[in-house]
């Protein structure tokens, strides 16, 4: 089955504790991006990758850090997380041959104290 | 830069009402466009995509769109809504010379609840 998919779905952690959410795709799509769902704002981008070892900035960089090893993972890094990155965030790949149609992950739920 | 718009923020109807959602956008280059859907607890899932040819684009569950280049435009509609179709939409544009169309940029989203 055609997924994309994320870890962990919910997390729960404290101000400046490094984390990591991991995001993995089965369809060998070259793209793959990263949002934030917050209340009134919609999806914001926060990186994008075009291909491995390939990322760029979207709108919502400041403070998460991204890498493209691989084609399939697409982490997501929060080198010290603060409240204000309380969100929602979905990983979504997507390819030429699908006419750019995002594929989203479950979502992951971040809550930082 | 570009950017998307939802006016409507919030839409109540009743089952069978004939539904409109607009969505405009601000580029003046080439263009993707598309409407998703988020149904509560949910990921987000494509209702339809415009790419290219017929500007007028049908979806699924009965969904379809209307690209009006000149104004910028790709409403979403359906002519009878049913309660299964409470959920979010998003509209959503791509635009060719932005990081080689992987530049997206969302709408804030407009919240539609159907009333039985």
């Amino acid at each position: 089955e055609a997924q994309v998919t994320q870890n962990p779905r919910y997390l729960i952690t404290v101000t400046g504790k490094k984390l990591t959410v991991t995001c993995s795709q089965n369809m060998n799509h070259e793209y793959m991006s990263w949002y934030r769902q917050d209340p009134g704002l919609g999806l914001r981008q926060i990186y994008y990758s075009m291909n491995v070892e390939v990322t760029d900035k979207g709108d919502v960089p400041e403070g998460y850090k991204v890498s493209r090893k691989e084609k399939r993972n697409f982490p997501l890094i929060l080198e010290s997380p603060s409240p204000n990155q309380t969100s929602l965030y979905f990983c979504a790949s997507t390819s030429p041959e699908s006419s750019y149609e995002q594929y989203f992950g479950p979502g992951t739920r971040l809550t930082v104290t | 830069a570009q950017s998307v718009s939802q006016h409507n923020h919030h839409v109540i109807l009743s089952e069978a009402a004939s539904l409109e959602l607009g969505c405009n956008y601000s580029y003046g280059g080439t263009v993707n466009l598309f409407w998703y859907v988020q149904y509560p607890g949910q990921h987000l899932q494509l209702l339809l995509k415009y790419f290219s040819g017929d500007p007028l684009v049908k979806g699924i569950k009965g969904f379809e769109a209307e690209f009006i280049k000149s104004k910028f435009s790709f409403n979403l509609r359906k002519p009878s809504v049913q309660w299964s179709d409470t959920a979010e939409y998003f509209c959503a544009v791509n635009a060719g010379d932005s990081g080689g169309y992987q530049k997206v940029t969302f709408g804030t989203g407009t919240k539609l609840q159907v009333i039985p």
